[in-house]
């Protein structure tokens, strides 16, 4: 069965910090990848998304991942955060099946003080 | 654009309670999904219809129901209401592809007593 870790459950960071949010995900085949955004209040909202290609994916607000097979993992990335993105971050793995049924990793949230 | 449309957006029932969460996308999407959130767990699935007239169970499905009354919309039902389906409900759709993302509503926070 697949599966996604995300092992940092709450991180604070001061403005103008680097981010970094680590994802590993547990699946054999081809995978396709997402990172949702949820904002205080708010649904999830897409942020980025691999399906192949370019390992290096770039996505809205700044963000961006690196989907790194060999250690199957997929760590989102901003080189400065803003307070505005303070929010919980989810990583999610779809196995390829034929049907997109994501699982969701539990969530990292993130604090950003001005 | 309303994209995915959840009522209610909160409701508090007694145990044994039954009640209905209902969901409408307007983007024509194939797929639709029901997740329940819990603090530390993330986001996990309960039942998915991967198009118009199939449902599926997903993670975790017990206690739970589902109805696809058309291509539109997507309840969930809960029959008999216990405090550990105290959650916050979202549902979601997509075109159904691998490579398509899902699109969410604003969730239904429900609480058990």
């Amino acid at each position: 069965a697949q599966s996604v870790s995300q092992h940092n459950h709450h991180v604070i960071l001061s403005e103008a910090a680097s981010l970094e949010l680590g994802c590993n995900y547990s699946y054999g085949g081809t995978v396709n990848l997402f990172w949702y955004v949820q904002y205080p209040g708010q649904h999830l909202q897409l942020l980025l998304k691999y399906f192949s290609g370019d390992p290096l994916v770039k996505g809205i607000k700044g963000f961006e991942a690196e989907f790194i097979k060999s250690k199957f993992s997929f760590n989102l990335r901003k080189p400065s955060v803003q307070w505005s993105d303070t929010a919980e971050y989810f990583c999610a793995v779809n196995g390829g099946t034929g049907f997109q049924k994501l699982v969701f990793g539990t969530g990292t949230r993130l604090l950003v003080s001005p | 654009n309303a994209g995915v449309t959840q009522t209610p957006k909160f409701q508090v029932l007694k145990t044994g309670q039954s009640m209905t969460l209902q969901c409408a996308q307007d983007m024509n999407h194939n797929s639709m999904y029901w997740y329940r959130q819990d603090p530390g767990m993330g986001l996990r699935l309960i039942y998915y219809s991967a198009s118009e007239g199939t449902t599926d169970k997903g993670e975790v499905p017990n206690g739970y129901n589902v109805s696809r009354l058309n291509k539109r919309e997507f309840s969930l039902r809960l029959e008999s209401a216990a405090p550990s389906q105290t959650s916050v409900y979202f549902c979601a759709s997509s075109e159904g592809g691998v490579n398509q993302p899902q699109h969410f509503g604003d969730g239904t926070r429900l609480s058990i007593l």
